[in-house]
């Protein structure tokens, strides 16, 4: 059973960091691309971030580029999302999803929330 | 980056009776592979999303057949034949042909 559970959410102030982790079982973590998508308090979905399956390529939403950095470590079957200068409206449920290479995200986490406040 | 557009937002729907929500692409979604990345996910209330529909009509695994999609280019269609309690809930599209993938904004079902 493919599993992906996010950890690492919480509160932080504007322009703090935070590190989301997702560790993903059930399948061959180092076959898939995996992607970062966020959800903000009864908001529509937004996709975040896509690393390969190696490590590369990568890519970025605008609204998070410079800011937000993906990586991943296939020993460990895990993803990372390192979010750095935090603002209000990076306030999210953050999820991890895997998907094919160059596919769409076919299983998703539960969601890790990050609440940006003073 | 292609902005992906959803028609209606809401859908007031009758138990048993057919549904469809609209999504337009501002480019063409067809991928130099051939392939025309467009997908659909429902998401239920406290849920995350779901994966129904993947390279326009393809349905995922476990998803009853009364779930259809449709279309070509910029024009796709998710169609629910009779639909059924456990479907409300918010269904996206999305667009995977570009390297930044896209949502749409979201449509609500709900029964009448």
């Amino acid at each position: 059973e493919v599993q992906l559970v996010e950890s690492g959410g919480g509160l932080v102030k504007p322009g703090g960091s935070l590190r989301l982790s997702c560790a993903a079982s059930g399948f061959i973590f180092s076959d898939y691309s995996m992607n970062w998508v966020r959800q903000a308090p009864g908001k529509g979905l937004e996709w975040v971030s896509v690393i390969g399956r190696g490590g590369t390529p990568i890519y970025y939403a605008n609204s998070v580029r410079g800011r937000f950095t993906i990586s991943r470590d296939n020993d460990n079957n895990s993803l990372y999302l390192q979010l750095d200068s935090l603002r209000a409206e990076d306030t999210a449920v953050y999820y991890c999803a895997r998907s094919p290479p160059g596919d769409t995200p076919d299983y998703w986490g539960q969601g890790a929330l990050i609440t940006v406040s003073s | 980056d292609i902005v992906m557009t959803q028609t209606p937002l809401s859908s007031p729907v009758t138990l048993g009776q057919p549904a469809s929500i609209s999504c337009r692409s501002s480019q063409s979604l067809v991928h130099s592979d051939g392939n025309t990345y467009l997908s659909w996910f429902q998401q239920r209330p406290g849920q995350p999303p779901r994966l129904l529909i993947y390279k326009i009509s393809n349905r995922f695994s476990g998803v009853p057949d009364r779930f259809s999609g449709s279309g070509a280019g910029t024009d796709f269609t998710l169609k629910i034949s009779r639909v059924q309690p456990e479907d409300v809930g918010v269904y996206y599209c999305m667009q995977a042909t570009q390297f930044r993938r896209t949502f749409g904004q979201g449509t609500k079902l709900e029964i009448k």
